[in-house]
């Protein structure tokens, strides 16, 4: 069965730390690994990955696929509150039409 | 160009009454997916549709029933509710069904079922 589980499920950290929030995915027919974030409705859009090792960065945020071992990580470096937060990790696979979420990381930045 | 839209933004029904949830794709895309969010949980796919035709649908009841409309405009109707159906309804445009991973969300509907 596909699956896609996040953990922490939440996290509690103080303004200016660093956070990691991991990704595994056990899925067929891999496509692509998305991260999005949710604040009270939307997801926006934060990243795609799609090939293995290659960091992609937006200013304090980045991320990371590693395909061999079906994991990602989405790092947030000098955390501030506007980062508090649900981080949603989603896979695309090939001949699908969807998205498959995990269940999320609420991330929580205390001044 | 406009984002995806919703409406309406909250809605509260009683069981077993019906609901019509409608949906604004982005200007340009062709492509609307409908996900069911549940308190706590991540997004789950409801169907798609693409050029006005159904082209793939998640694990939901019959009664999770679409429309999509020549101008790309979606509705998501669900009859018969149930208490379990109270959740955040997302509705999610892209270019074409092969960029469904480039997904734009609207700020959906929050559906209470009493």
């Amino acid at each position: 069965e596909d699956k896609v589980v996040q953990s922490p499920l939440s996290l509690v950290v103080h303004e200016g730390d660093t956070v990691t929030l991991n990704c595994s995915y056990e899925v067929t027919n891999f496509r692509s690994l998305l991260w999005y974030k949710q604040e009270k409705k939307a997801p926006t859009f934060l990243f795609m990955l799609t090939s293995s090792g290659i960091e992609k960065k937006s200013g304090r945020l980045s991320s990371i696929l590693d395909k061999k071992e079906l994991f990602s990580i989405l790092n947030i470096t000098a955390t501030q509150t506007g980062d508090s937060a649900v981080y949603l990790c989603a896979v695309f696979q090939t001949g699908a039409n969807n998205l498959f979420f995990g269940t999320g990381t609420r991330l929580t930045v205390i001044p | 160009e406009t984002g995806v839209t919703q409406s309406p933004t909250h809605l509260i029904k009683t069981r077993g009454q019906q609901v019509t949830l409608r949906c604004s794709s982005q200007s340009g895309h062709n492509t609307v997916s409908w996900y069911q969010q549940a308190l706590g949980q991540g997004p789950q796919f409801i169907f798609q549709y693409y050029r006005e035709e159904e082209n793939g649908r998640g694990n939901f009841p019959p009664r999770f029933s679409g429309l999509q409309f020549p101008n790309y405009s979606s509705e998501l109707n669900v009859n018969a509710l149930e208490l379990d159906d109270s959740a955040l309804y997302l509705c999610a445009s892209s270019r074409d069904a092969i960029s469904t991973d480039t997904q734009y969300f609207g700020p959906g509907t929050r559906l209470t079922v009493l």
